[in-house]
């Protein structure tokens, strides 16, 4: 267990529609980053926040946005659901000033 | 920008020792990171290296060698366990995380 959580586990939706993904990062980890794994694909790194502020941007789609709230935890919206935005999207945080990173169990998303 | 190349698939036998190449372009990164990923589950972490040279971890050990643009991920006395996806990832200057296209190792009995 990383310490990383999200929610929900699975979510299934139809074309066209939007949804939000929640992360809470480990206790006392300020950064937080979103990536985005289609089937048998490597990671694709969507969006980095730190303590609330982004801090850095990836392939992340204009329909995609996230924010970072006072608490920490984050939430990845995705809106104008398209069949291949099915993927994985998993959260990860880490220690300021350290690269390793802790990664969720991860969203597992279907369009349909 | 970045980009890093693995092989796609490795193959070894229970017990022995396989190494993971990782090449990479890049323009500036601050270490060289490697994760494990098994089958439906999440990358967890194995190794970093900030500096040229060898870390070592266990049965794991990691290289790097900046003027080389070349990394690589020493797995020894592979267990069953260890098949798995294997990641290297970079962190450019300008904070944006790369991480490599996956080499799936096989660990045959």
């Amino acid at each position: 267990d990383s310490g990383v959580t999200q929610t929900p586990k699975h979510l299934i939706t139809a074309t066209g529609q939007r949804v939000t993904l929640r992360c809470s990062p480990r206790s006392g980890d300020l950064s937080v980053y979103w990536y985005q794994q289609s089937l048998d694909q490597g990671l694709q790194f969507l969006i980095q926040y730190y303590n609330g502020e982004e801090r850095a941007k990836g392939n992340i789609l204009e329909r995609f946005s996230a924010q970072q709230f006072p608490d920490l935890h984050s939430e990845l919206n995705l809106s104008s659901l398209e069949l291949g935005d099915s993927a994985l999207y998993f959260c990860a945080s880490s220690t300021t000033g350290v690269d390793t990173q802790y990664f969720g169990p991860g969203t597992r998303l279907t369009v349909l | 920008g970045q980009s890093l190349e693995q092989p796609s698939e490795v193959t070894a036998v229970e017990g022995a020792i396989v190494q993971i190449n990782c090449t990479y372009q890049t323009s500036g990164f601050y270490g060289l990171s490697w994760y494990q990923q098994h089958d439906g589950g999440a990358p967890t972490f194995l190794s970093y290296n900030a500096l040229d040279g060898l870390e070592e971890t266990g049965r794991f050990s990691s290289f790097l060698s900046r003027s080389d643009s070349y990394g690589y991920l020493l797995l020894q006395e592979l267990q069953m366990k260890d098949s798995a996806s294997y990641f290297c990832a970079v962190r450019g200057y300008g904070q944006n995380f790369v991480f490599g296209p996956g080499t799936r190792l096989s660990v045959l009995p």
